[in-house]
């Protein structure tokens, strides 16, 4: 079955304590996203990706890091969460010709 | 700047009757749109998509949005809601020059009273 699968679904952590958040494709797409979904404001872009070692900062890049050493997997790090980061996190994929986004189920983080 | 506004925060239609979200957008270019739907605790699901051509897209789920270009608007719309249809819906633009990158919507919840 093609998907995007995001783990964890559920993370509560402290301040400052790095934690990583993963996410896989099977579909071979060439770019991958990361977005973060607060009330009222919709979805907002963290880091993109167009191909492997090839990744942009979006809207909201602070605080964040990504890599991106295969296709598949893009994992989005906080090196030092703060609350702010509390939020819906979502990984997102496609072709590269514009096609659909593809979502994971997301991941609720709490930074307390 | 690129910018989706989705005005209605919250919708509540009854069961059976019609439904229209509103979408606008501000875009520098040749945009192309999407509807999302997100049901709780889910990703988001394409509802439809607009590239070019034919003005009105028919999508899943019984959904179907009209571009027009005079409004700079991507209405969603559905002739008979359903208790299952409610949930959060999105709209999304993005534009070739700017690559695979979408701007969202804020959202609009649609509750569904029987």
């Amino acid at each position: 079955e093609a998907q995007v699968t995001q783990n964890p679904r559920y993370l509560i952590t402290v301040t400052g304590k790095k934690l990583t958040v993963t996410c896989s494709q099977n579909m071979n797409h060439e770019y991958m996203s990361w977005y973060r979904q607060d009330p009222g404001l919709g979805l907002r872009q963290i880091y993109y990706s167009m191909n492997v070692e090839v990744t942009d900062k979006g809207d909201v890049p602070e605080g964040y890091k990504v890599s991106r050493k295969e296709k598949r997997n893009f994992p989005l790090i906080l090196e030092s969460p703060s609350p702010n980061q509390t939020s819906l996190y979502f990984c997102a994929s496609s072709f590269l010709d514009n096609s659909p986004l593809h979502f994971g189920n997301g991941t609720r983080l709490t930074v307390t | 700047a690129q910018s989706v506004t989705q005005p209605d925060i919250h919708i509540t239609v009854s069961e059976g009757a019609s439904l229209e979200l509103r979408c606008n957008y501000s875009y520098g270019a040749t945009p192309y749109l999407f509807w999302y739907v997100q049901s709780p605790g889910q990703g988001l699901q394409l509802l439809l998509k607009y590239f070019s051509g034919d003005t009105l897209v028919q999508g899943i789920k019984g959904f179907e949005a009209e571009f027009k270009r005079s409004q700079s608007s991507f209405n969603l719309r559905k002739p008979s809601v359903h208790w299952s249809d409610a949930a959060e819906y999105f709209c999304a633009v993005g534009a070739r020059e700017y690559g695979n990158k979408l701007v969202f919507g804020a959202g609009t919840i649609l509750r569904v009273k029987s």
